[in-house]
């Protein structure tokens, strides 16, 4: 059972350029999640989605896209990076609504230089 | 608006030792309440949660967490720490009148001493 995968693990990326980080579930969870962890800070919501097709703006979307285009995929696209955008990135799923226990991906670590 | 506070940036306990992690919240109602463990390297696991009923509930890997209401307070308690409790450890709060976004604590690192 796979859960939640994340690739990249890490990446650098150049200021300027764009990326996208793939999120996959295998749970067939209805919600999923993007967030992003900064040194010495909770967990920040980037994104969120209540099932395919459907997405929404977290606390922190700027600079950010995605899609839901299949129950077990969600994408994360950073256009135009900044290195403000360097932290850790989470995915997470969960069955039912956000109150259900989350599973969490692995991370993919990104630095924008 | 909703907060967490876990007052605690880093913790170090003896192996053996009992464990206590606070967190404070922030919120009008009774709000829902969890638990995540972070080990190095890995994303996050639920520890445990709170909705409603027994104040005091059980966790996984021999965690407990109590709700305190009069105190605004939910926290994690373990009676002996093993070395492989090193994680980070952090506190959410989550309700529905916010659309059920979960706020995050800034999190606990938890070091063990041999």
């Amino acid at each position: 059972n796979a859960g939640v995968t994340q690739t990249p693990k890490f990446r650098i990326l150049k200021i300027g350029q764009s990326m996208t980080l793939q999120c996959t579930q295998d749970m067939n969870h209805n919600y999923m999640y993007w967030y992003r962890q900064d040194p010495g800070m909770g967990l920040k919501l980037i994104y969120y989605s209540v099932g395919a097709g459907i997405t929404d703006k977290g606390e922190v979307p700027n600079g950010y896209n995605v899609s839901r285009s299949t129950t077990e995929d969600f994408p994360l696209r950073l256009e135009l990076a900044a290195p403000s955008q360097t932290s850790v990135y989470f995915c997470a799923s969960s069955y039912t609504d956000r109150l259900d226990g989350y599973t969490f991906g692995s991370g993919t670590r990104l630095t924008v230089v | 608006a909703q907060s967490v506070t876990q007052p605690d940036i880093h913790i170090t306990v003896s192996e053996g030792a009992s464990l206590e992690l606070r967190c404070n919240y922030s919120y009008g109602a009774t709000p829902y309440l969890f638990w995540y463990v972070q080990s190095p390297g890995q994303g996050l696991q639920l520890l445990l949660k709170y909705f409603s009923g027994d104040t005091l509930v059980q966790g996984i890997k021999g965690f407990e967490a109590e709700f305190k209401r009069s105190q605004s307070s939910f926290n994690l308690r373990k009676p002996s720490v093993h070395w492989s409790d090193a994680a980070e450890y952090f506190c959410a709060v989550g309700a529905m009148d916010s659309n059920y976004q979960l706020i995050w604590g800034a999190g606990t690192k938890l070091i063990i001493k041999p």
